[in-house]
C-alpha cells in the first residue's frame, strides 16, 4: 500500500530552469494538493484540486502552475526557478466526507541555485 | 480566508511532563481540526483529530480540546516520552468540497530523558 508517492526526493536547479515535480495516490482519493515547507513557515498551500478537472489557487500560487492529469496523478510545475523556491515540496491527498484526513508524500526536497 | 496561529514555536520539557499546544483559528466555517506530527525527513502524519460537534477527544495519551465560540482549540500530550520529539502542526478547514486544510507554522517539541 503506497499512499502518496513523490518524485524526485531530491532535486537541484539552477535559477531559471524548469522541472515538474510528480505526485500519485493509490487511495482512490478526490482531492490532492501541494504544500510548501520553509524554515519556521509552516506548510503553506500552493495548490489543490478538488476533483479530477478542477484546480485552485492556495495561499502563495505564484510562480507554480498545476495539472491534475487523471484522478491519481497531480503535478506541479516550476516553469523559471528562483532562489526563493527552495523549499520542501509536499503533495497530499485527501477524501471530503471521509472527515478530510489528508496523507502526506515523504516530501521533495528542492534546492535552486 | 483561514488563518491558523500556533503557539509556541517551540517546546521543551522532561520526560514524564505534559505539554500543550495552542491553536487559534480565524473563519467561523471551519469545522474540522486535525493535529499532524511530522518526524525528521518524513511527511506529516496525522495523530489526532476533532470535529465542531465534540468538544474533546482523547486517544491514549493524547487529547484535543475545542472551544468555537473562542475559536480555539489545544493538543495535550500527557506522560511524554523522548518519541514524541517532532514537530507538530495544528490545521483547520471548513471540510467541504473545493476546500483545503490551512496549517499553523508548527511546533518543535523536544522532550529530554
Amino acid at each position: 500500500n503506497a499512499g502518496v508517492t513523490q518524485t524526485p526526493k531530491f532535486q537541484v536547479l539552477k535559477t531559471g530552469q524548469s522541472m515538474t515535480l510528480q505526485c500519485a495516490q493509490d487511495m482512490n482519493h478526490n482531492s490532492m494538493y501541494w504544500y510548501r515547507q520553509d524554515p519556521g513557515m509552516g506548510l503553506r498551500l500552493i495548490y489543490y484540486s478538488a476533483s479530477e478537472g478542477t484546480t485552485d489557487k492556495g495561499e502563495v500560487p505564484n510562480g507554480y502552475n498545476v495539472s491534475r492529469l487523471n484522478k491519481r496523478e497531480f503535478s506541479l510545475r516550476l516553469e523559471s526557478a528562483a532562489p526563493s523556491q527552495t523549499s520542501v515540496y509536499f503533495c497530499a491527498s485527501s477524501e471530503i466526507g471521509q472527515g478530510q484526513e489528508a496523507f502526506f508524500g515523504q516530501g521533495t526536497r528542492l534546492t535552486v541555485v | 480566508g483561514e488563518n491558523v496561529e500556533q503557539h509556541p514555536s517551540t517546546l521543551s520539557v522532561q520526560e514524564g511532563d505534559s505539554a500543550v499546544i495552542k491553536c487559534t483559528y480565524s473563519d467561523s466555517a471551519s469545522n474540522y481540526f486535525p493535529w499532524y506530527k511530522q518526524e525528521l525527513g518524513k511527511g506529516p502524519q496525522l495523530i489526532i483529530d476533532i470535529r465542531s460537534n465534540v468538544g474533546e477527544k482523547k486517544d491514549q495519551r493524547i487529547a484535543v480540546t475545542l472551544n468555537k465560540t473562542a475559536k480555539h482549540f489545544s493538543l495535550h500530550i500527557t506522560e511524554t516520552q523522548p518519541e514524541d520529539s517532532a514537530v507538530y502542526f495544528c490545521a483547520a478547514s471548513p471540510n467541504q468540497a473545493g476546500t483545503a486544510l490551512i496549517f499553523g507554522k508548527g511546533t518543535t517539541l523536544s522532550v529530554s530523558s
